[in-house]
């Protein structure tokens, strides 16, 4: 059974303050690992893709490293835009056939002015 | 283009009433899911549909029926909710990218039981 942990469970940050978000996951074969932007009363929003470790991608103030047992997503010089809660999710070659994403519980990032 | 979009957004139901959530993409994907997300569960699918025809159970089916109509739409039904189905439900469709089906969801439905 895919599963993912994502830390911390609650983040605030000053306007600037560089800092990381963890997801940790197990799977059996990794498909692809997935982060999300969620803002409050909408649906997740598409920011990476990571198919294999040591690939890494950036976005504006976004970067998203992966190894074989976890991911980072590093966010520079946030500003309060960038407030929403960040979900990680795994997609492996389960056994059961299901297409989905295994998500994590999210992280709720607060970035003050 | 619209993308996926939910209907709708807000429904209170009585224990026992039954209902259906539709949703529909115009992007031409294969794939549709229907997840439910509750304070500290995090997002848990309750069915998905590879392919128009085709359906499938996720984590959590118990209580849920759904029909994919066509490559578009694909619906979830609640036949007799209870107030543990409360929630808010997302749907979402997907493309295949080197390897890896990339989601894009909708906007929500919330649904409250009485």
């Amino acid at each position: 059974e895919d599963q993912v942990t994502q830390s911390p469970e609650a983040l605030r940050l000053q306007e600037g303050e560089s800092s990381s978000l963890n997801c940790s996951y197990t799977v059996s074969g990794l498909r692809g690992l997935f982060w999300y932007r969620q803002d409050p009363g909408k649906g997740p929003e598409f920011l990476f893709t990571l198919y294999s470790a040591g690939e890494e991608k950036e976005k504006e103030r976004l970067k998203a490293t992966l190894t074989k047992k976890e991911s980072f997503l590093h966010i520079t010089a946030p500003k309060p835009e960038d407030s929403a809660t960040y979900l990680c999710a795994v997609q492996g070659y389960s056994g059961g056939g299901a297409d989905g994403l295994t998500f994590g519980k999210g992280t709720h990032l607060i970035i003050q002015p | 283009n619209a993308g996926v979009t939910q209907t709708p957004k807000f429904q209170v139901l009585k224990t026992g009433q039954s209902m259906t959530l539709q949703c529909a993409q115009d992007m031409n994907h294969n794939s549709m899911y229907w997840y439910r997300q509750d304070p500290g569960m995090g997002l848990r699918l309750i069915y998905y549909s590879a392919s128009e025809g085709t359906t499938d159970k996720g984590e959590v089916p118990n209580g849920y029926n759904v029909s994919r109509l066509n490559k578009r739409e694909f619906s979830l039904r609640l036949e007799s909710a209870a107030p543990s189905q409360t929630s808010v439900y997302f749907c979402a469709s997907s493309f295949r990218s080197s390897g890896a089906n990339v989601l894009t969801f909708g906007a929500g439905s919330r649904l409250t039981v009485l």
